[in-house]
Parts: C-alpha cells; structure tokens; sequence
C-alpha cells in the first residue's frame, strides 16, 4: 500500500532563511508525487508535481522539489523564505489508476523575523 | 475557470442530527473525492464519486455517504452525527479518475455539539 511520510511535524525558520520539508514515500511503481499547502482555516493548493520525466521540479511561490527514486523522497525546497510562507505543507503520492491520493501527515511551517 | 465551490462553509449541528455537504467541482472534472481532516488524523480520504459512480472508499463507517449528480455536482451526508465528526470536510476535483492532479475546495468546518 502507499504511504507518505512527513518526518518533521513543525519547523521554525528565519524570514530570508532557506527551507527544505522532507517527504518520504513508499509505493511500488514509479509514482505520482505532489505538494500541497493549506493556510489556516483554508482549502490547499498545489504546489507542484511530479509525473516523470526531470527528477527537479519547480512549482509556483519559487518552491522547488527533487524527486530521488533511490531515497524514495521528494523534498520541497525554496532559497529564500518570506513571512507569508507560514503555512502548512502536505506531501501525497498517487499513481496511474483508480488508487487515490494519500497525504502525508503535514509539516506546519512558522516564519520568524 | 472558477475553482471548486463548498457549500455551506461552516455549519454547527448536535449530535444525533445529519448533514449533507455540497460540492461543485471545476467545469469540465468529473472525477470528485471528499477528505475529512482533523487535527489529530490529518487528511483522510472518505470516497471518490467520478461520472456518478463511486470509484473508491476510505475507511469510514456506513454513517458516511455520498453522490455525484449528472452534473458532477456532489453531496456528502453525515448521519447520526457524533462529537468526533466535527472536521473540516474538504471536496476536491480532478479530470480523470484516481491519483492525480486535485483542485482542492476551501473545506466546510462541520462542528458537532
């Protein structure tokens, strides 16, 4: 069965700080593998996405993830972290088929100055 | 395109009452799946209604039901409600059916006294 690991359930880092949220994985074949990320209160919107192809991903608000299929992780990251950042962000893992989406536990993210 | 539309956004009800939640998904996705998340669980998957069928099921007891309309307009309902049922319900829409891309919905916060 799929399943998603979020090792860190809450991380602090500095306004202007570079970020990294890891997201573990694991599921047979070759994955589809998203981020997502939910303000308060607030439905969530993707990030980015990985189908195949160049294992470096880029996403919109400047993040980025690597998928690395010999660690089965698909790390988020960003340069520069701005105060608006603070959030929530969840990794999931799909496939091809009828199989649904399956979210991680989340990693609240909080900004400080 | 408007994106995917929750109705109610919030809702208060007693125990022993039901609810049904709406959702309309992006013009042109038929493929609709309802996420229940608490603080405590996270993001769960409840089903997946996609052309009016369901196509996939959490785990949840039979208290949870759903439809998809020949619109792809859903509905969720939630009998006999109990404390625990209170959570954000989130409803998300995608083109095909499945572990895909999904456009998530603002949510509605059930809270159940």
């Amino acid at each position: 069965a799929q399943s998603v690991t979020q090792p860190d359930i809450h991380i602090t880092v500095s306004e202007g700080a570079s970020l990294e949220l890891r997201c573990n994985y694991s599921y047979g074949a070759t994955p589809y593998l998203f981020w997502y990320v939910q303000s308060p209160g607030q439905g969530l919107q993707l990030l980015l996405k990985y189908f195949s192809g160049d294992t470096l991903v880029q996403g919109i608000k400047g993040f980025e993830a690597e998928f690395k299929r010999s660690q089965s992780s698909f790390n988020l990251r960003k340069p520069s972290v701005h105060w608006s950042d603070a959030a929530e962000y969840f990794c999931a893992v799909g496939a091809r088929g009828n199989t649904p989406l399956v979210f991680g536990k989340g990693t609240r993210l909080s900004v400080i100055a | 395109k408007a994106g995917v539309t929750q109705t109610p956004r919030y809702l208060i009800k007693t125990r022993g009452q039901q609810v049904t939640l709406s959702c309309s998904p992006i013009s042109g996705h038929r493929s609709v799946s309802w996420y229940q998340q608490t603080p405590g669980q996270g993001l769960q998957f409840l089903f997946e209604y996609f052309s009016e069928t369901q196509r996939n099921k959490g785990n949840f007891p039979g208290r949870f039901s759903g439809r998809q309309f020949s619109n792809s307009r859903s509905e969720m309902n939630v009998s006999t409600l109990e404390l625990g049922d209170s959570a954000l319900y989130l409803c998300a829409s995608s083109e095909i059916s499945g572990g895909n891309e999904q456009f998530f919905g603002p949510g509605t916060r059930l809270t159940v006294l």
